[in-house]
């Protein structure tokens, strides 16, 4: 099935530093999600994209849909303690209810 | 907030025995899905509804069944549980209205021994 690559696996930040994670596709997809997953939790849903070229915030979050329409980005700016955790990107093709997801980042951040 | 809640929260199984998870929701959302949570795979469709009977497989759908009988419930059922599906595993809904924006429950951790 579809595959959604996700990079870097993991990351080990300090405290106030600025974070960048991406998502590449070898395909299309018209939609592009970023969720957070706390341990023992469910992915919470942080920013949705459904144009290419879109770049959307949310706090001190920013994404972009990739203007080809195969690839998304994560920005933190001035991480804090509590952004640890695996960020998922996800994205869906052509008029699917469906989702793939991307295998996650994992960040930790050191105060 | 999506309403959602999941049960049981943990459970642990023997090979061979089955198993049925239930994901409840409150307010007569559409679309319901399962996933599988594993290291190293991230999140993988199981199986999903998009109405009360109506049902289709995902990526990783052997060894499970659904049913969705009334629009609050989707059960996932393992007929005969295998050490391979020990798992966290979450259910999801799209909120009516919003196009492809899913939010997820809680989660259960499934221990197939």
């Amino acid at each position: 099935g579809q595959q959604l690559n996700q990079s870097p696996q993991s990351m080990f930040i300090q405290e106030g530093e600025d974070v960048s994670m991406n998502c590449t596709s070898s395909s299309i997809f018209n939609t592009w999600l970023w969720y957070k997953q706390d341990p023992g939790e469910g992915p919470v849903l942080l920013i949705a994209l459904y144009k290419a070229g879109e770049l959307t915030s949310n706090g001190r979050l920013t994404a972009q849909f990739g203007i080809t329409r195969k690839d998304s980005f994560l920005n933190i700016s001035a991480s804090i303690p509590s952004d640890v955790g695996i960020y998922f990107c996800a994205g869906s093709q052509g008029g699917s209810e469906k989702l793939v997801f991307g295998k996650g980042t994992k960040l930790t951040v050191n105060p | 907030d999506a309403g959602i809640t999941q049960s049981p929260r943990h459970k642990v199984t023997e090979t061979g025995t089955p198993v049925t998870l239930r994901c409840h929701q409150t307010e007569n959302h559409r679309y319901m899905y399962w996933y599988r949570q594993d290291p190293g795979h991230g999140l993988r469709l199981i199986h999903y509804s998009y109405g009360v009977k109506d049902t289709d497989k995902g990526e990783v759908s052997d060894g499970y069944s659904v049913s969705r009988s009334k629009t609050e419930d989707f059960l996932l059922t393992l007929e005969s549980a295998t050490s391979s599906q020990t798992s966290v595993y979450f259910c999801a809904i799209i909120l009516s209205g919003v196009y492809n924006e899913q939010f997820f429950g809680p989660g259960t951790r499934l221990t197939v021994l």
